[in-house]
């Protein structure tokens, strides 16, 4: 069975622009939560959604939104982007929301913002 | 307070010891408890998890819950080089997120 797939592995943008990661989850899986891993804060939660639906945020500005599609897979944005969103930005699907024990992460996407 | 602190290490210990993970949590509503490895440049690996109070082992693992003191740690046993990673604590609060702590990079010398 295929692992959880992010698309790119790595970005690099100027300040400003914006930015759309995304995030394959394993056959099966319907939900999907985004994290964001930087070596000040650690790994913190996004956001997560099931069945299309966004079921909980994190602490994080209006600028970082995401989306998920009927085939599960999802997708983030990052607007008007800041040098301190410079981070690795992980996926994670599991079968359904709040099935940590099955939750497994993508490989992640390292952003880098000049 | 940090929702869920973990001291950031290095902790160093010699091949075949056991090595102690320490975490704790402030929320005493905390449902279930989760440690994962991570070796450098890759993602979380989920390695135990532990809902009840007590003891759960898993090989070379055991995880330790105590809800009383809102501590949980990680022992390995039988340390081996490979389990040099930084590991994280992860507490489930409830409403669909998980709370990481800092991790503690662990270093296992031969």
């Amino acid at each position: 069975k295929a692992g959880v797939t992010q698309t790119p592995r790595y970005l690099i943008k100027t300040r400003g622009q914006q930015v759309t990661l995304s995030c394959s989850p394993i056959s099966g899986h319907r939900s999907v939560s985004w994290y964001q891993q930087t070596p000040g804060q650690g790994l913190q939660f996004l956001f997560e959604y099931f069945s299309e639906t966004q079921r909980n945020k994190g602490n994080f500005p209006g600028r970082f939104s995401g989306r998920q599609f009927s085939n599960s897979r999802s997708e983030m944005n990052v607007s008007t982007l800041e040098l301190g969103d410079s981070a690795l930005y992980l996926c994670a699907s599991s079968p359904t929301s709040e099935s940590y024990n099955e939750q497994f992460f993508g490989p992640g996407t390292r952003l880098t913002v000049l | 307070q940090k929702e869920v602190e973990q001291n950031s290490g290095p902790l160093s210990v010699p091949e075949g010891a056991i090595a102690s993970l320490n975490c704790t949590y402030s929320d005493r509503g905390s449902q279930s408890f989760f440690w994962y490895r991570q070796y450098s440049g890759k993602s979380p690996e989920l390695i135990m998890f532990i809902y009840s109070n007590g003891d759960k082992e898993d090989g070379r693992f055991t995880a330790q819950l105590n809800k009383a003191s809102q501590y949980v740690s990680l022992l390995i046993r039988d340390s081996q080089p490979s389990d040099s990673a930084t590991y994280l604590c992860a507490v489930n609060k409830g409403a669909q997120k998980l709370v990481f702590g800092q991790g503690t990079r662990l270093t296992i010398n031969p």
